[in-house]
């Protein structure tokens, strides 16, 4: 079964970097275009960046580009989410989110990893 | 950036009964080049992962049960449940997947009375 797991979430101070990890399985990863999504404790869910299936091309919301950088390993069936510079209003726990090639849309979840951003 | 609204923000609901949530854009998501509305509906239950119900407004995800209906045109779109079950209590979100940046709506909080 499709399997997405995040890691590398936890407390970090403003202004430094964390870098989070989400590990595909149950499906061929490569064939997919991966997008990540946070949600502010007790907030709703803003959408933060995608990537298509090659890796070829990215998109960011304007909140976050220039600072956070999304890549992905097909090798290693792995997408990470580069964050820098990192603010208190990055505090949110981040879910990665896999595209379905059919409808566009996420049709499966990460459990999610919190990143708590404080000084 | 595409502007998502819902209404209401709160929906008690009796199992057995039906509910609506309404949701608008601030921009029509009708893709005219493919004819597809690219508005999609998510349910995140408590404690757990936002998960898909409705793709390009109407088509249901797999597994999602047939109480679950969505429909609207251009900017103004409804989601329907013909009969609450006690298992469907959650937020509801709006997502539009037109351009980018995708966005959501606010989320309907959705609970039995």
């Amino acid at each position: 079964q499709v399997q997405l797991v995040e890691s590398g979430g936890g407390g970090v101070q403003p202004g430094r970097s964390l870098r989070l990890s989400c590990e595909a399985s149950g499906f061929i990863f490569g064939d997919y275009g991966m997008h990540w999504v946070r949600q502010a404790p007790g907030k709703g869910l803003e959408w933060l960046a995608v990537i298509w299936y090659d890796g070829t091309n990215e998109y960011y919301r304007d909140s976050v580009r220039g600072r956070f950088t999304i890549s992905r390993d097909n090798s290693k069936n792995t997408l990470f989410l580069q964050m820098n510079s990192l603010r208190a209003e990055d505090t949110a726990v981040y879910y990665c989110a896999r595209e379905n090639i059919t409808s566009g849309s996420a049709d499966h979840w990460g459990q999610g990893t919190l990143v708590a951003v404080s000084s | 950036d595409i502007v998502m609204t819902q209404t209401p923000l709160s929906l008690p609901v009796t199992p057995g009964e039906p509910a609506s949530i309404s949701c608008r854009s601030s921009q029509s998501l009708f893709d005219s080049d493919d004819g597809n509305t690219y508005l999609d509906w998510y349910l995140q239950k408590p404690g757990q992962s936002p998960q898909l119900l409705i793709y390009r407004l109407s088509f249901r995800a797999s597994g999602v049960p047939d109480r679950f209906s969505g429909s609207g045109s251009g900017t103004d779109f409804t989601l329907k449940i013909s009969r609450v079950e006690a298992e469907d209590v959650g937020v509801y979100y709006c997502e539009q997947r037109l351009e980018f940046p995708f966005t959501f709506g606010p989320g309907t909080k959705v609970e039995i009375k």
